[in-house]
């Protein structure tokens, strides 16, 4: 089976441009969570998704950033404006069953950089 | 308060010693979920073992084992017999009943040849 797919593995864009960040879960699991990962704060959870609905968004750095998740097999996370401070790498992952109680599967990641 | 901590920042061995990563959480719930993850050079991150906190027997996969201890609320990390691929950075996180799940700053392990 084909584990969390992210897309684009780089992203190199400067400040003030859109940024979109795409995911698909592992299929079958009705979990989809956006992490944020940087030197200063670590591994930091965004937000997450029960069956395509958000469950909770309070990781969220601001309203610049956005995430939605139109069906099951697709997930968005979304910047703009972007910052240099965004600079980081971006995970996705997926867990089967429960508010995470189950297992999460990372994607391989998203690094970005704002210039 | 719902916190992760790994006091060792960088670990170095020579290969083929054993090596403890230290984990120590705070919780107030009574039920929550204890992990270790993998993050090699490559950058993604592979998850290890999960562990209910109902559950304290200690576990054993090859040369990986883990011991929980809820009177300590440790969940230490040992890899015995360490090799150069073990070099990573290894996330210990928890996930209480009714909050996020919460990662620690994890712990750089160097094997040495």
């Amino acid at each position: 089976d084909a584990g969390v797919i992210q897309s684009p593995r780089h992203e190199v864009t400067e400040m003030g441009q859109e940024v979109t960040l795409r995911c698909k879960p592992i299929s079958g699991h009705d979990y989809l969570f956006w992490y944020r990962q940087t030197m200063m704060r670590g591994l930091e959870l965004l937000i997450y998704f029960n069956n395509n609905v958000p469950i909770d968004d309070s990781g969220m750095p601001e309203d610049r950033f956005s995430a939605k998740m139109p069906n099951a097999s697709f997930s968005t996370l979304k910047i703009q404006p972007s910052e240099p401070r965004d600079s980081a790498v971006y995970f996705c992952a997926s867990s089967l069953v429960g508010r995470g109680t189950d297992t999460q599967y990372f994607g391989p990641g998203t690094r970005l950089t704002v210039l | 308060a719902q916190k992760v901590t790994q006091a060792q920042t960088e670990i170095s061995v020579v290969e083929k010693e054993d090596v403890t990563l230290d984990c120590v959480y705070e919780t107030r719930d009574t039920t929550y979920y204890l992990f270790w993850y993998k993050q090699p050079p490559s950058g993604e991150l592979v998850f290890l073992i999960r562990r209910n906190s109902f559950d304290e027997q200690n576990e054993i996969s090859g040369r990986y084992s883990w011991n929980f201890q809820k009177s300590t609320s440790s969940f230490n990390f040992t890899i015995t017999a360490s090799q150069v691929v073990d070099s990573a950075v290894y996330f210990c996180a928890l996930l209480p009943r009714d909050d996020k799940i919460i990662f620690g700053k994890g712990t750089r392990l160097h094997i040495l040849p």
